[in-house]
């Protein structure tokens, strides 16, 4: 069964700590992207990348970082840099050479406490 | 000039009536516009998508309407039903450029 999966559903954090959040693609596709959607807004790109090992900063990267060793794993982490890191977060998957459409996970929300 | 308009903010339609949304863009490289569709606590997933070189494409009840020279695109709900309330956003691209609009409330009443 094909698709993005995002670990926890649901992860709540203490001020001054990081937290990683998980997304797998079993979709071979070579794009992803993580996403922050605060409530009655819209989508915000955090970071994306187009291969393994290289990924590239959206429009609100600070306080996050991310890694992609791996063409099916893009982790994202939310450090205690983040001022306002409860939202809720989206990893997104793509094939550019195929499409433009963008697939999405089922997300995570993280609150801090 | 990355930026996607999207109106109205929220929208509540009767079952059965249409329910419209109305984007617009500025960037004239943007080359392919989706719609999303997003139920509360879930991804959004792709409803339907138009590129520039046709003026309208139809999927069942769902329908986008593209205006290229006045830059704007539109979804259209037929015969609307309660189950189709959820959060809808337009988008636009060009390669790996994705910009969202902000998104618009859809309530049906039974």
């Amino acid at each position: 069964d094909g698709g993005i999966t995002q670990s926890p559903k649901y992860l709540f954090r203490k001020e001054g700590q990081n937290v990683t959040l998980s997304c797998e693609q079993n979709l071979n596709h070579d794009a992803m992207y993580w996403y922050r959607q605060d409530p009655g807004q819209g989508l915000r790109l955090i970071y994306y990348s187009q291969i393994v090992n290289d990924f590239q900063k959206g429009d609100i990267a600070e306080g996050y970082s991310v890694s992609r060793e791996k063409k099916e794993s893009f982790p994202l982490t939310v450090t205690s840099a983040q001022k306002n890191p409860t939202a809720f977060y989206l990893c997104a998957s793509s094939m550019p050479r195929y499409t433009d459409t963008q697939y999405f996970g089922p997300g995570t929300r993280l609150t801090v406490l | 000039q990355q930026q996607v308009k999207q109106s109205p903010q929220s929208l509540i339609v009767q079952k059965g009536g249409i329910s419209i949304i109305n984007c617009a863009y500025e960037n004239t490289a943007f080359d392919y516009f989706p719609w999303y569709q997003q139920f509360p606590g879930k991804g959004p997933a792709l409803l339907i998508a138009i590129r520039p070189d046709v003026s309208e494409k139809k999927e069942g009840r769902f329908t986008i309407s593209f205006n290229k020279s006045a830059k704007q695109f539109s979804l259209h709900i037929m015969d609307s039903q309660p189950g189709d309330s959820a959060t809808y956003f337009c988008a636009a691209s060009y390669g790996q450029n994705f910009v969202f609009g902000p998104g618009t409330r859809l309530s049906v009443l039974p």
